[in-house]
């Protein structure tokens, strides 16, 4: 029972570089979200969809694009990579969005520095 | 907007001894409220919930009730353990809208033996 899976764990970036993340999960759930976590900042939503072919924006997120185009996986995309984009990088997938007895299940996160 | 406000960390306690971690939300009308823990190099768990005032959530020892009047949802347990050292974090969705789950900053408890 995998649940939520992120890779890679760590990665280093420089300036103007661009990368994916990869998250994906095994548990058939329709809501998938991007979350990520500076210090003392908590965790910032980046971009959410309720299901394939579905997206839409959170709260910060601009610099980062994501697509659906299967249940189980909704990779992070980043076009050109800033310093300011250094952060842990979080995905959370639920049954549906919006059922408040269907908690978030987190992956362990992806650390990522841009030099 | 709607936001969670949570106590400035690290909370330091030995074994044993009573927790408090207070929070505090803004929100229109009736949000939902959570608490998670992030164990060390983990992702976040659900730890409990609470879904209208006066509701409370509890899980392993801990609780939180559901305070309309004051709008808090301050997490409490009687006696830590070592193994409770993680950081916290208070939530709160408003409506349905799971998309737009407000974190606050965290509190890191450090439990010694």
């Amino acid at each position: 029972n995998a649940g939520v899976t992120q890779t890679p764990k760590f990665q280093v970036l420089k300036t103007g570089q661009s990368m994916t993340l990869q998250c994906a999960q095994d548990m058939n759930h329709e809501y998938m979200s991007w979350y990520r976590q500076d210090p003392g900042m908590g965790l910032r939503l980046i971009h959410y969809s309720v299901g394939a072919g579905i997206t839409d924006q959170g709260e910060v997120p601009n610099g980062y694009n994501v697509s659906r185009s299967t249940t189980e996986d909704f990779p992070l995309r980043l076009l050109s990579a800033a310093p300011s984009q250094t952060s842990v990088y979080f995905c959370a997938s639920s049954y549906v969005q919006g059922q408040i007895n269907s908690p978030l299940h987190f992956g362990n996160g992806t650390r990522l520095t841009v030099t | 907007g709607d936001s969670v406000t949570q106590m400035e960390g690290p909370v330091t306690l030995s074994e044993e001894a009573f927790l408090t971690i207070n929070c505090t939300y803004t929100a229109t009308g009736y949000p939902s409220l959570f608490w998670y823990v992030q164990y060390p190099g983990e992702g976040l768990q659900l730890l409990l919930k609470a879904t209208k005032a006066d509701d409370k959530g509890s899980n392993k020892g801990f609780e939180a009730t559901y305070r309309k009047e004051t709008t808090s949802f301050h997490l409490e347990k009687g006696s830590v353990q070592v193994s409770d050292s993680a950081v916290y974090f208070c939530a709160l969705v408003r409506g349905s809208t799971l998309g737009r789950l407000y974190f606050g900053r965290g509190t890191q408890l450090t439990v010694w033996p």
